[in-house]
């Protein structure tokens, strides 16, 4: 167990919905990621959080967007939804906000599946 | 082209046989090689991790990276049907704040 929640662990939702997922990082952790996982395309980062604060985007579409709440949770949020959503969503942590974010911690993930 | 390139196998080992994975990269800004090892269902769990060139052991576990020919490998010794899981390479470089990974290679260990 990696000390890194999400919730919820499977949903399904038709297109053209929003969905929010949730994330609680390991304790002490001050950096959350997002990533996206589907087969063709392996893990690919979205975006990260610090203490809070966006650090760094990657391959995030404009119909998703995350935030970092006062506790250091964090939510995804996906709107319009689209097919080609459907995925795994994982959450990780680390310690620092840059420099030894090699060392992250991954949750188990949600799995979405758009219809 | 990728960043990170990995063959995705899949592949299927004898119980005690060594178990070679390798990824290549094209960004010569990666400092940090880490291995992660993701079960079915589950969500990457971090194996290994290396800065710069050289070996690092742990265990049954060996990671290698070779900076000049920007390929790294994961060796596995005295591998063990536990040991069946897809197996992911990512990459960062020094003050990064994310990890390019490979497409991960599934690995069966046949008991």
């Amino acid at each position: 167990d990696s000390g890194v929640t999400q919730t919820p662990k499977h949903l399904i939702t038709a297109t053209g919905q929003r969905v929010t997922l949730r994330c609680s990082p390991r304790s002490g952790d001050l950096s959350v990621y997002w990533y996206q996982q589907s087969l063709d395309q392996g893990l690919q980062f979205l975006i990260q959080y610090y203490n809070g604060e966006e650090r760094a985007k990657g391959n995030i579409l404009e119909r998703f967007s995350a935030q970092q709440f006062p506790d250091l949770h964090s939510e995804l949020n996906l709107s319009s939804l689209e097919l080609g959503d459907s995925a795994l969503y994982f959450c990780a942590s680390s310690v620092a906000a840059s420099g030894s974010s090699y060392e992250q911690y991954f949750g188990p993930g949600t799995r979405l599946t758009v219809t | 082209q990728k960043e990170v390139e990995q063959d995705p196998g899949p592949l299927s080992v004898p119980e005690g046989a060594i178990v070679s994975l390798n990824c290549t990269y094209s960004n010569s800004a990666f400092q940090y090689f880490m291995w992660y090892r993701q079960y079915s269902r589950k969500g990457p769990e971090l194996l290994m991790y290396t800065y710069s060139s050289g070996n690092k052991e742990d265990g049954r576990f060996t990671a290698q990276v070779d900076k000049s020919s920007k390929y790294i490998s994961l060796f596995i010794r005295d591998s063990q049907p536990s040991d069946s899981a897809t197996y992911l390479c990512a990459m960062s470089g020094v003050g990064a704040n994310n990890l390019f990974f490979g497409t991960g290679t599934r690995l069966t260990v046949i008991p």
